[in-house]
């Protein structure tokens, strides 16, 4: 079974700072890195795929970073709003298999 | 507008009792998939399909089973030999690399 791990669990940061969280996969067979958000009632919302190593890729105020040498990817957010409160999922494709598999996401409250 | 459309939203069963899920799409994607999430736990892989008429388990298949005999058409069985049934069930799908299009979930509650 492949393995993704996201940390921290959950988060709790004040409005205006900035956090990150990090995505932990095995480097073996790596197809495509995913990141989703996930808001209470909704479904997950697709942010990002990264396939390169080295890849940044940016929409607004968040941002990613992948490692695939090393097997991690960081989701930065810039001055955290409110409405950034929500579950941070992670999804790792595999080239062999074409499975996604989730890490168990960081919930991200934001406190005004 | 092109999507994912899941049915229903509640479902509620006895115990013992099969139950399908439907999960249809129209966005002429290739790929789809099925997630079990529980409490406090992330997505569960439990089957997914690259390509009609194929499927392949995903890490908890067991007591579970699909078809996809039309590309826009992926559904899900729980049979009565899944222990915990109870659950949110997320279909999705895409083509190619592209991300993920989920639809808005089914709530099993077997009783």
């Amino acid at each position: 079974i492949l393995n993704v791990e996201q940390s921290p669990q959950s988060l709790h940061v004040q409005e205006g700072d900035s956090t990150n969280f990090t995505c932990s996969f095995p480097s073996s067979n790596f197809y495509a890195l995913h990141w989703y958000r996930w808001e209470t009632a909704k479904s997950p919302e697709a942010l990002f795929v990264m396939t390169l190593n080295g890849d940044e890729k940016k929409k607004g105020r968040i941002s990613a970073t992948l490692n695939t040498k090393e097997g991690y990817s960081y989701l930065y957010i810039k001055g955290s709003q409110p409405e950034d409160s929500a579950t941070y999922l992670c999804a790792l494709h595999s080239s062999n298999t074409g499975k996604l598999i989730f890490g168990q996401g960081t919930t991200l409250q934001v406190k005004p | 507008d092109g999507g994912i459309t899941q049915s229903p939203k509640y479902l509620f069963r006895k115990e013992g009792q099969n139950v399908t899920l439907s999960c249809e799409q129209n966005l002429n994607h290739d790929a789809m998939y099925w997630y079990r999430q529980d409490p406090g736990q992330g997505l569960r892989l439990i089957y997914y399909s690259q390509i009609v008429n194929d499927f392949q388990k995903g890490d908890i298949a067991e007591g579970y089973s699909v078809s996809r005999e039309k590309k826009e058409s992926f559904p899900l069985t729980v049979t009565s030999a899944q222990k915990n049934p109870t659950a949110f069930y997320l279909c999705a799908s895409s083509i190619g690399g592209s991300p993920l299009h989920f639809g808005n979930g089914t709530r099993l509650t077997v009783t």
